[in-house]
């Protein structure tokens, strides 16, 4: 079935310590993103890749990182996980980059940081 | 700065009725695209429509159609004949063509919460 899946679904998580969140596509889409959901904030960019070895930051960076060693594969990683980062985290892929393509998104992690 | 407003946190109507959605975005750069999304209960994000600035063509899909209005700023969402399964969060988002460089970014308005009631 094509598309984007993240693991896990949802992680309670001790401040302090390291998370990385998976996010997988099939559609063979150039550019990833990762964005967080807040009440009250709607969806916000942390950080991009428009293709396989390039990332670049998005609006709310700090304390994330990103790598996009492959095409498919787009991990987020907390290396200290702070309470703010309590969220959920959704990723999406588009066909190119510049904005121009419909962004197709993933269901969602939902984390917990104690 | 580029920014997307919808104004209606909640909206609560019943079954059949028509309800709008309305989204205001400011943006400095002339090419840009507009999109609405969907996020049901179960949460995820789903995809409804996309239309790029120079497209000024109002769109109808089913019961859903939407109005955009350049000259207002304004790319609004009409849902007819409303149905429980409409329940949902409603975001308007806001991407611009950038450089390659920059990447791709949609903008997200806070959301709108339909609530639909039988």
């Amino acid at each position: 079935i094509a598309g984007i899946t993240q693991a896990p679904t949802s992680q309670i998580l001790a401040a302090g310590r390291r998370m990385t969140l998976r996010c997988t596509q099939d559609m063979r889409h150039n550019a990833m993103y990762w964005y967080r959901q807040d009440l009250g904030l709607g969806l916000r960019l942390i950080h991009y890749s428009n293709t396989a070895g390039t990332t670049g930051k998005g609006e709310v960076p700090d304390g994330y990182s990103v790598s996009r060693a492959n095409t498919d594969d787009f991990p987020l990683t907390l290396a200290s996980a702070v309470p703010s980062q309590t969220s959920v985290y959704f990723c999406a892929s588009s066909d190119s980059v510049a904005g121009v393509d419909t962004q197709y998104f993933g269901p969602g992690t939902r984390l917990t940081v104690l | 700065a580029q920014k997307v407003t919808q104004a209606q946190t909640e909206i609560s109507v019943v079954e059949k009725e028509d309800v709008t959605l309305d989204c205001v975005y400011e943006t400095r750069d002339t090419t840009y695209y507009l999109f609405w999304y969907k996020q049901p209960p179960s949460g995820e994000l789903v995809f409804l429509i996309r239309r790029n600035s120079f497209d000024e063509q109002n769109e109808i899909s089913g019961r859903y159609s939407w109005n955009f209005q350049k000259s207002t700023s304004s790319f609004n969402f009409t849902i007819t004949a409303s149905q429980v399964v409409d329940s949902a969060v409603y975001f308007c988002a806001l991407s611009e063509t950038l450089n390659y460089n920059q990447g791709g970014k949609l903008i997200f308005g806070q959301g709108t919460e339909l609530s639909v009631k039988p």
